[in-house]
């Protein structure tokens, strides 16, 4: 089975343009999460969804940042303007109470470097 | 809030036994215990995770004290590919609860 997919797996872009990364869940599953993990902070949840509605966004910085999730297999996160401290490394996960035991499954991240 | 304690790091020789060892004393009687591990610059990956009960699976085994107030996750045989951090996670088993990791505990397994 194809893991949770994300796209693209590095950017890297100038101060004040708009990012858009994209995530395919495990096919399936019914909840999905994005996560950004810093070096100084580590590993922050800053959305999840669960049958495609956006359930907790607490963990979004700002305006700056929005999610959506259009249908059950495709989530995107944007970010505009884009600023440095939004490098990072931003992870998407997918997961199913129904099919296991509700555990994460994690892609293999974005790296988005802001000049 | 992560809800979990740990040691930032540990070594453990290649072979051995790897020891490590999470607190969660305000642990509730309806939150599971799960680990997961993260390798360098890869997502963070499923390994185990337990309500009361002693759990094993072909990665690890989880043992959880009777209080359920800590618990430590054992690698029978530790090779270099173990080296990552590991994140102890408590979380009630509800539909759609997310996930908050800690800063984990960096194990170096070295030859």
């Amino acid at each position: 089975d194809a893991g949770v997919i994300q796209s693209p797996r590095h950017e890297v872009t100038e101060m004040g343009q708009e990012v858009t990364l994209r995530c395919k869940p495990i096919s399936g599953h019914n909840s999905l999460f994005w996560y950004r993990q810093t070096m100084m902070r580590g590993l922050e949840l800053l959305i999840y969804f669960n049958n495609n509605v956006p359930i907790d966004d607490s963990g979004m910085p700002e305006d700056r940042f929005s999610a959506k999730m259009p249908n059950a297999s495709f989530s995107t996160l944007k970010i505009q303007p884009s600023e440095p401290r939004d490098s990072a490394v931003y992870f998407c996960a997918s997961s199913s109470p129904v099919l296991g035991a509700g555990e994460l499954f994690f892609g293999e991240g974005s790296r988005l470097t802001v000049l | 809030d992560a809800k979990t304690t740990q040691p930032t790091s540990m070594d453990c020789a290649e072979g051995r036994a790897a020891n490590l060892p999470c607190n969660h004393s305000t642990i509730s009687g309806n939150e599971y215990v799960y680990w997961y591990r993260q390798i360098h610059s890869q997502g963070p990956q499923y390994i185990i995770h337990g309500l009361k009960n002693n759990e094993t699976n072909e990665m690890a085994s989880l043992i959880i004290t009777e209080d359920r107030k800590s618990s430590t996750l054992i690698l029978p045989h530790a090779t270099l590919r173990d080296t990552a951090v590991y994140y102890c996670i408590v979380r009630v088993d509800n539909y759609g609860q997310n996930f908050v990791f800690g800063p984990g505990t960096r194990l170096s397994v070295l030859p």
